[in-house]
């Protein structure tokens, strides 16, 4: 069966760092992924996808670039830190019509 | 673009009752449409969907219609228990669901 991994679980930091989040799925070939953020207490806010390696496309443009160095593995980063990324960032993969989401990573920029 | 549109934002409903969710959608080529139940500080999971060629689906206490021609679709959770109490978020995609459009979510309250 398929999993989705994420992490780090938590992450504090301060404005103006890097952050490097990421993402990894086992049990299935070639899925479309997603990274999705949810400020607290809002709705779903996709940032990228992927349909493939080295496929990328974005959907908010703001300070965060995701890359898929390898079939089940996607990354999302950014070069400096701002206040407004703080939130639950979200990893989701799909095979097909549904999306499956992984645990999540609670982000807060301080 | 494509958007979907979600009531209420807030549902409060007694222990035992029924509660109704209801969203609505742009894109008139949208085929599949899930639903996700998201507890508090966990990940969204689908606890139902439905495809455009089906009219209504139940699983236990949950159902969801589809009304194709007016573009919108209801999640109906019967007999309700304070685990039901969470986020619910509808989505509608298309094309073997590449990309797909959440509504904003509403936030179910179960009163013991």
């Amino acid at each position: 069966s398929q999993t989705i991994h994420q992490w780090p679980v938590t992450l504090v930091q301060p404005v103006g760092s890097p952050l490097s989040l990421e993402c990894t799925v086992e049990g299935t070939s070639n899925p479309n992924l997603y990274w999705y953020r949810q400020a607290a207490g809002r709705g779903l806010q996709l940032l990228f996808y992927s349909v493939g390696i080295g496929q990328i496309s974005s959907e908010v443009p703001q300070n965060l670039s995701a890359s898929r160095p390898q079939d089940r593995q996607f990354i999302l980063s950014s070069k400096k830190l701002l206040l407004s990324d703080s939130g639950f960032y979200l990893c989701a993969w799909a095979m097909g019509e549904t999306q499956y989401f992984g645990p999540g990573t609670r982000l807060l920029v301080l | 673009g494509e958007n979907v549109e979600q009531h209420p934002s807030t549902l409060s409903v007694q222990e035992g009752d029924s509660a109704v969710i209801k969203c609505t959608y742009s894109d008139s080529a949208s085929n599949y449409f899930p639903w996700y139940k998201q507890e508090l500080g966990k990940r969204p999971q689908l606890i139902i969907d439905i495809r455009s060629n089906v009219g209504e689906k139940k699983d236990q206490r949950i159902a969801v219609t589809l009304n194709k021609t007016a573009k919108h679709f209801s999640l109906h959770i019967t007999e309700t228990q304070p685990e039901d109490s969470a986020v619910y978020f509808c989505a509608a995609s298309k094309d073997g669901g590449f990309k797909t459009i959440f509504g904003a979510g509403t936030r179910l309250f179960v009163k013991a």
